[in-house]
């Protein structure tokens, strides 16, 4: 099956650890995103990435942090710097600066709680 | 920034009517799209609009878009219970980054 997954589903963290979050594609884009949802409000932009071994902060980038070491893989780390981490985090990619289109397909999102 | 604004932030409405969702946004575009959520889950990609179209359609999807405005509409005829879900307008700068900037959402209940 093509498409973009997300690992854990559910994931606790206590005060002051970094967790990170997975996120794989296997549609051969070239561009991945990370966004993060609060309850009843719409995706904010975390980070992006256009092409391996590039990414760009979005407008909530603080406490985050990003690698894109291969096309199919941008694993997002929350680090203990940023102050409310407990969201919902949705991961997307698509075709890229290439495809012209900018339709972006997401992971199912991984809910991330603080204890 | 939020740079969609979706309006109403709510609707309820019976099965077999229609449902007509409005976003605005602020800056120039190259192109809107909306999105579809269920609880809980990803957003699934429904109708990309481009900034030279003025309407679209897919299916039971209805879009159109108002650059001079800076609006755009989505109206969902003969609304199932299946239906049910938010509902997010994004949009792709018509300059600078190519990432999507989406709107806070209509909720939509369909009752059957």
């Amino acid at each position: 099956d093509g498409g973009i997954t997300q690992s854990p589903k559910y994931l606790f963290r206590k005060e002051g650890q970094n967790v990170t979050l997975s996120c794989e594609q296997n549609l051969n884009h070239d561009a991945m995103y990370w966004y993060r949802q609060d309850p009843g409000q719409g995706l904010r932009l975390i980070y992006y990435s256009q092409i391996v071994n590039d990414f760009q902060k979005g407008d909530i980038a603080e406490g985050y942090s990003v690698s894109r070491e291969k096309k199919e893989s941008f694993p997002l780390t929350v680090t203990s710097a940023q102050k409310n981490p407990t969201a919902f985090y949705l991961c997307a990619s698509s075709i890229g600066l290439a495809g012209g289109t900018d339709t972006q397909y997401f992971g199912p999102g991984t809910r991330l709680t603080v204890l | 920034s939020q740079q969609g604004e979706e309006d109403p932030q709510a609707l309820s409405i019976q099965e077999g009517e229609n449902a007509t969702m409005n976003c605005s946004y602020k800056t120039s575009i190259n192109n809107l799209q909306w999105y579809r959520q269920n609880s809980g889950r990803g957003l699934v990609h429904l109708i990309l609009i481009r900034s030279n179209e003025r309407e679209k359609h897919s299916g039971r999807l209805r879009v159109t878009l108002d650059t001079s405005k800076k609006s755009s509409s989505l109206l969902i005829t003969a609304s199932r219970a299946a239906d049910t879900a938010s509902y997010f307008c994004a949009t792709v700068a018509g300059t600078g980054r190519r990432a999507l900037t989406f709107g806070s959402g209509t909720r939509l209940q369909v009752q059957p």
